[in-house]
């Protein structure tokens, strides 16, 4: 059974750009949620997604967006980046909500210079 | 509000050595979930464990066990006869209902061969 799929997993940007990061949970799992990590800040939530619906939101700035399609793929959007900005961005997928077992990607890594 | 504090920053053991790592939690919901996650140098979290907050029973997996007190509020890891392969950032979280995981900081745990 093939894990949690995010590309890409490298990704160096310029401040003021804008980024797509790219999740593919797991077959048959529904839920895709996103969570920010920096050395300072830990691992934050930014949004999760169920049946092609936003359930739920980090406290983040409207910058940051997601989506999901059909097919439980989920792609989350960053406009205008900043130099704060650069983290690992790790992708969870679950078979349901609710506080049940999640599993990661290996995450993709963004630079802003 | 829920958090988790992970007091242990970062530890280091001599192969062979038990560890355990510390995880304390709040929350004012009477039904939550406890997870431990490991973190390796590849990026993506590794689920451990998750407990639910009627279940106190501990829990052993090989070298791992896990010692979950209500009273406490904690829910703490432990490795015994610590491996190399064991080096990682071990984080505990917390979740209820459909809410997402808080994570704590995470505690890095070297052992050193």
């Amino acid at each position: 059974k093939a894990g949690v799929t995010q590309t890409p997993r490298y990704l160096i940007k310029t401040r003021g750009q804008q980024v797509t990061l790219s999740c593919s949970p797991i077959s048959g799992h529904r839920s895709v949620s996103w969570y920010q990590q920096t050395p300072g800040q830990g691992l934050q939530f930014l949004f999760e997604y169920f049946s092609e619906t936003q359930r739920n939101k980090g406290n983040f700035p409207g910058r940051f967006s997601g989506r999901q399609f059909s097919n439980s793929r989920s792609e989350m959007n960053v406009s205008t980046l900043e130099l704060g900005d650069s983290a690992l961005y790790l992708c969870a997928s679950s078979l349901r909500r609710g506080a049940t077992e999640a599993f990661f990607g290996q995450g993709t890594r963004l630079t802003v210079v | 509000a829920q958090k988790v504090t992970q007091a242990q920053t970062e530890i280091s053991v001599v192969e062979k050595e038990d560890v355990t790592l510390d995880c304390v939690y709040e929350t004012r919901d009477t039904t939550y979930y406890l997870f431990w996650y490991k973190q390796p140098p590849s990026g993506e979290l590794v689920f451990l464990i998750r407990r639910n907050s009627f279940d106190e029973q501990n829990e052993i997996s090989g070298r791992y066990s896990w010692n979950f007190q209500k009273s406490t509020s904690s829910f703490n890891f432990t490795i015994t006869a610590s491996q190399v392969v064991d080096s990682a950032v071990y984080f505990c979280a917390l979740a209820s209902g459909n809410t997402p995981l808080v994570f704590g900081k995470g505690t890095r745990l070297s052992v050193i061969a």
